[in-house]
């Protein structure tokens, strides 16, 4: 069974810092990782996804992650906080596409002025 | 591209009621659905998987005779809460997939039980 850890139920950074939320994850099988955001009152936003390939995934709102199989680990990064970027945040794992997603308890990220 | 849609994005009824949610894949055929809940400040917890044209699979735990979904299109899902009680108060959001692999999520419907 697949599993997703989020380090930090909530994490606090300057605007303009760097932003670094952590994901770790369990699979016995190569996985798809995913990267979604959610905004008060709404649905899921997918940011990212690593399915096969290139390592460095980039994806929208200057949002990049990493996935380092040695690690277990999927990090979210962005290089320059904005006020637009506080929400909560969810790494998912599937270990068939898009078919059942877990995810982790969520990171919820605040941009302090 | 891969626009969801939910109706009615929040709905107030008494308890002993029933209440139907629809989900729309609007630009894309959606081959499969899913349906999550998340209550206040929590993750989402899959609810059922469903396949266009079948039944619906349920997660262990769920009630199939008070979450009731039908499928019955590649761009339509529906889920009805039967008899709704306030403790099925919470927030529903569904997903649609089609020929990819990702999972894209409407906005949610937010239902209250009086």
């Amino acid at each position: 069974a697949q599993s997703v850890t989020q380090l930090g139920s909530h994490v606090s950074v300057s605007e303009g810092a760097l932003v670094l939320l952590r994901c770790n994850y369990s699979s016995s099988v190569p996985p798809y990782l995913f990267w979604y955001v959610q905004y008060p009152n709404q649905g899921l936003q997918l940011l990212l996804k690593y399915t096969t390939g290139a390592t460095l995934v980039k994806g929208i709102n200057g949002f990049e992650a990493e996935f380092k199989k040695s690690e277990t680990s999927f990090h979210l990064t962005k290089p320059s906080a904005h006020m637009s970027d506080a929400a909560e945040y969810f790494c998912a794992v599937s270990t068939q596409g898009a078919q059942k997603l877990v995810f982790g308890q969520g990171t919820r990220l605040t941009i302090n002025p | 591209g891969a626009v969801v849609s939910q109706h009615p994005s929040w709905v107030i009824c008494k308890s002993g009621t029933s209440v139907k949610i629809e989900c729309r894949s609007l630009d894309f055929q959606a081959t499969t659905m899913f349906w999550y809940r998340q209550f206040p400040k929590q993750s989402l917890m899959l609810m059922a998987t469903s396949n266009e044209g079948s039944k619906a699979t349920y997660e262990q735990g769920v009630e199939k005779d008070k979450f009731l979904i039908n499928h019955a299109s590649l761009t339509l899902s529906t889920l009805t809460v039967t008899s709704a009680h306030p403790e099925d108060s919470s927030f529903y959001i569904c997903s649609a997939s089609g020929w990819t692999d990702t999972q894209y999520f409407g906005p949610g419907t937010r239902l209250t039980v009086l």
